[in-house]
Order: structure tokens, then sequence, then C-alpha cells
């Protein structure tokens, strides 16, 4: 089945650490995205990648930082400079980054210890 | 500016009652928008995508949208809410900004028996 998988699906960080979050799909898709989601709220961009070795910072990137060195693998690592780093974190590609339709993993929970 | 707003943070229907989600939306762009679901810790599932094309766009699960131009609106209809319809709805504009999206804040669904 294609699709994107995310994991783990609940991750525990500890004051000072930093934490990897994975994402991979094998839609062939160029495009992958990483967003945010918090209670009550819509996700906001954290980063995207358009094309392999290539990404660009979205709306709230500080603290955070990923690579993009497969087409199918754009991993997220969460620094210790991310001071409230507990959220939602979803992970979504598409086929390209003009009006194509993005389609989203089951997402990443985040708790800080 | 892009922005998309939806109505109503909180909607409660009684099951076999039509499901009503508003959403309206600000562009420079002819827009592309999107109505996603998102079950208590999943990720996004599209439900439907308006491109230009018919403005009556149907979905999966029944359900179905109206580009409206002259209203800026784009509101999701479902002539008999299920159980399991029960879940948290967003209203989504392709922002034509290398694939960005711009989310609305969010409707909870619920259903009653």
């Amino acid at each position: 089945d294609g699709g994107i998988t995310q994991s783990p699906k609940y991750l525990f960080r500890k004051e000072g650490q930093n934490v990897t979050l994975s994402c991979e799909q094998n839609l062939n898709h160029d495009a992958m995205y990483w967003y945010r989601q918090d209670p009550g709220q819509g996700l906001r961009l954290i980063y995207y990648s358009q094309i392999v070795n290539d990404f660009q910072k979205g709306d709230i990137a500080e603290g955070y930082s990923v690579s993009r060195e497969k087409k199918e693998s754009f991993p997220l690592t969460v620094t210790s400079a991310q001071k409230n780093p507990t959220a939602f974190y979803l992970c979504a590609s598409s086929i390209g980054t003009g009006l194509e339709t993005q389609y989203f993993g089951p997402g990443t929970r985040l708790l800080v210890l | 500016a892009q922005s998309v707003t939806q109505l109503d943070s909180h909607v409660s229907v009684s099951e076999g009652t039509p499901v009503l989600l508003r959403c309206n939306y600000s562009s420079s762009y002819s827009p592309s928008l999107f109505w996603y679901v998102q079950h208590p810790n999943k990720g996004l599932q599209l439900l439907l995508k308006y491109t230009s094309a018919a403005t009556l766009v149907k979905g999966i699960n029944g359900f179905e949208a109206e580009f409206k131009k002259s209203e800026t609106s784009f509101h999701l209809t479902k002539p008999s809410a299920h159980m399991s319809d029960a879940a948290e709805y967003f209203c989504v504009l392709n922002g034509r900004q290398g694939g960005k999206l711009i989310f609305g804040q969010g409707t909870e669904l619920s259903v009653k028996p």
C-alpha cells in the first residue's frame, strides 16, 4: 500500500535533549512538509522540501531542523532550542508544490518529561 | 493577504440530521480549496477539493461543498449525519506559494444519538 508513515506515535523528550521524528513516504512524491498542531488550532508549517537536498523554512522554523537526503524521507529534529515542543507533529507530501493535494501521515505526539 | 475563516468552532447535530460547516476565504488568486477531516490523535484525511472545475464538489462519505465566488465561501454539507462523522474538520486554502497551505482554525463536529 502507498502512503506516509510516521514514527514513533508517541515521543518523550527530556529537557535539553534533541529528538528526531521520522517521516517516510512511498508515493514517489517530490514535496514533503512538516506541520505542528496545538490544541484548538489549525496546522502551522515548520519546514518544507520541494526536492531532494533542498528545503525551506516555514512559519515557525525556530528550534527545528530537517534534512532531505532521500526522496522518500524527511526527518524532523526538535532541538533543545525549541522551548515549547509539546504538540502533535504531522508530516505531509504532495506530487509537487503547485496546487496538488497534500496527503498526511498519522502524526507523532511529542511530550516533554 | 490570504486567509481562511471557519465561522463555527463547534457544531452539534443529531444523528440523521443535516450537517453544515461554514468556511469563508480571502484570496487574491483563483483559489484551490480543500476540506480535511481529523479524528482524535489521527492524521488529516482529504474529504474533497475544489480546483476551478465544477463549483459543486462531491467528496467521500456523502460530503459535498459548494464554491461561491460572490460570497467567498466554501461551506461543507452532508444530508444526514452519522455517528462516525464526529471529528474535527479543517477548511484549507492553497496559498500558491510553494504549495503552502493556509488552515482554518477547525470546526469540531459532535453527533448526538
